[in-house]
């Protein structure tokens, strides 16, 4: 089946990092690009960056430059979204969502992980 | 700067059609996007991707209910014989080099 599944719930403090997985199956996992979206409450979603899971090339929004890093790790399928200092505007619900490399759209998505940063 | 407009609400019956609408900002008619359907407490769902041509190609299990297609700078969903699972947001999402990757604010579909 394919699917990306991802890590629960995390309730932070503001100035922490979070990071969040998203485990691939059912298709090749280097074949495909994944990208991380977030929608706070009430909010459209918001792009955060993409990996390219063959390669491992990366690219992040400006937005959110420097305080976000996204991996992967090939032999476990799985790519990883890190936020460091985390304010309450970070809290969000997290989305790993899967394209193809050569065009930033999404054909499947993963069911989303809540961020929460609360003091 | 590209920016997607979608109107903020849209209604129609159960059993009718309607037609959502995705608007490319001045001098980026040319561009390619996605639509997405958000269930309520749900994450999206890829519905399509939509060319400028209105050639489209849907993702595994959308039903034929689902159509898209393009007319200059407006990109539509076309949404037939509405069930009331179809209750839901819906967002625009395109791509490109120098603009990354941009949503449109999406559009509440209300199934009366």
């Amino acid at each position: 089946q394919v699917q990306l599944v991802q890590s629960g719930a995390e309730v932070k403090k503001p100035g922490a990092s979070v990071k969040v997985s998203c485990k691939a199956s059912g298709y090749i996992f280097t074949s495909y690009a994944m990208h991380w979206v977030r929608q706070a409450p009430g909010q459209r979603l918001e792009w955060m960056g993409w990996i390219n899971a063959g390669n491992g090339y990366r690219k992040y929004s400006q937005k959110f430059q420097g305080r976000v890093t996204i991996t992967r790790d090939t032999s476990a399928s799985t790519a990883y979204m890190e936020l460091s200092s985390l304010r309450s505007e970070d809290t969000a619900v997290y989305y790993c969502a899967r394209g193809p490399v050569s065009h930033w759209y999404f054909d499947l998505w993963g069911r989303g992980t809540l961020v929460t940063v609360s003091s | 700067q590209l920016v997607l407009t979608q109107s903020p609400s849209a209604s129609a019956s159960l059993g009718a059609s309607v037609k959502l609408t995705c608007t490319l900002s001045s001098g980026h008619s040319s561009y390619a996007i996605a639509w997405h359907q958000q269930q309520p407490e749900k994450g999206p769902q890829y519905l399509m991707k939509l060319n400028t041509d209105g050639s489209h190609s849907k993702g595994d299990g959308i039903p034929d209910r689902f159509s898209g297609s393009s007319s200059g700078a407006e990109r539509y969903l076309t949404i037939s014989s509405l069930q009331s699972e179809d209750e839901a947001d819906y967002y625009c999402q395109t791509w490109g080099t120098g603009i990354d990757v941009v949503f449109g604010g999406g559009t509440k579909l209300t199934v009366l």
